[in-house]
């Protein structure tokens, strides 16, 4: 069976810390990993990861994909207390069509 | 573009009552996702479309939970009876991806509605 880890579940750090979220994945067929934000509304799309060992990065976010042992980290640099939110990670299938949640990572960020 | 849109944002009822809920995916996307996020816990799958077939329903309790996509635009969901443990977002998602577009990297993303946020008195 499919299935997506994220590692910690929960984490709270102070404004300025640096956080790495961790999430590793069992799929068949996997093609992408996707980095999702979810504050109170629907998840906010972050990134996109398909190649091995390239690093994407926007703004104080950044994250990077390891096709070889299966996992992926999402950075936050310089945290703010707009960071607190949940991040999710799903993996995306060779077709575009399964996608297999993770449990998400609940980051609060105090002031 | 229009987003994914859901109604109702907000729904009351008690145990065994029946709900609906409603979608309007992105103007051109094939692929539409009903889930279910029960709160603390990541989106659980519980039905997908590909224009206005089912792909896959596998963790869709038939019993209870009922979805169409009759013309392969919006789609319903439907809980009847409810019950306490259906108290959950119902979240809408969409995406371009269709059967043999393998290995589209263009066409990854999952674009998700505000949700509907079902509790069950």
């Amino acid at each position: 069976e499919d299935k997506v880890v994220q590692s910690p579940l929960s984490l709270v750090v102070h404004e300025g810390d640096t956080v790495t979220l961790n999430c590793s994945y069992e799929v068949t067929n996997f093609r992408s990993l996707l980095w999702y934000k979810q504050e109170k509304k629907a998840p906010t799309f972050l990134f996109m990861l398909t190649s091995s060992g390239i690093e994407k990065k926007s703004g104080r976010l950044s994250s990077i994909l390891d096709k070889k042992e299966l996992f992926s980290i999402l950075n936050i640099t310089a945290t703010q207390t707009g960071d607190s939110a949940v991040y999710l990670c799903v993996s995306r299938d060779n077709y575009g069509q399964n996608f297999v949640f993770g449990p998400g990572t609940r980051l609060s960020v105090l002031p | 573009e229009a987003g994914v849109a859901q109604s109702p944002r907000y729904k009351i009822i008690e145990k065994r009552q029946s709900v609906a809920f409603w979608c309007n995916p992105i103007s051109g996307h094939a692929t539409l996702y009903w889930y279910q996020q029960i709160l603390g816990q990541g989106p659980k799958l519980l039905i997908q479309f590909q224009n206005n077939g089912v792909v896959d329903d596998s963790q869709l309790p038939k019993d209870r939970f009922s979805a169409e996509r009759l013309k392969g635009v919006d789609s319903t969901l439907k809980i009847q009876p409810a019950k306490l443990e259906d108290s959950a977002v119902y979240l809408c998602a969409s995406s371009l991806a269709s059967p043999g577009r393998r290995g589209n990297s263009n066409t990854g993303e999952l674009f998700f509605g505000e949700g509907s946020r079902l509790t069950v008195l």
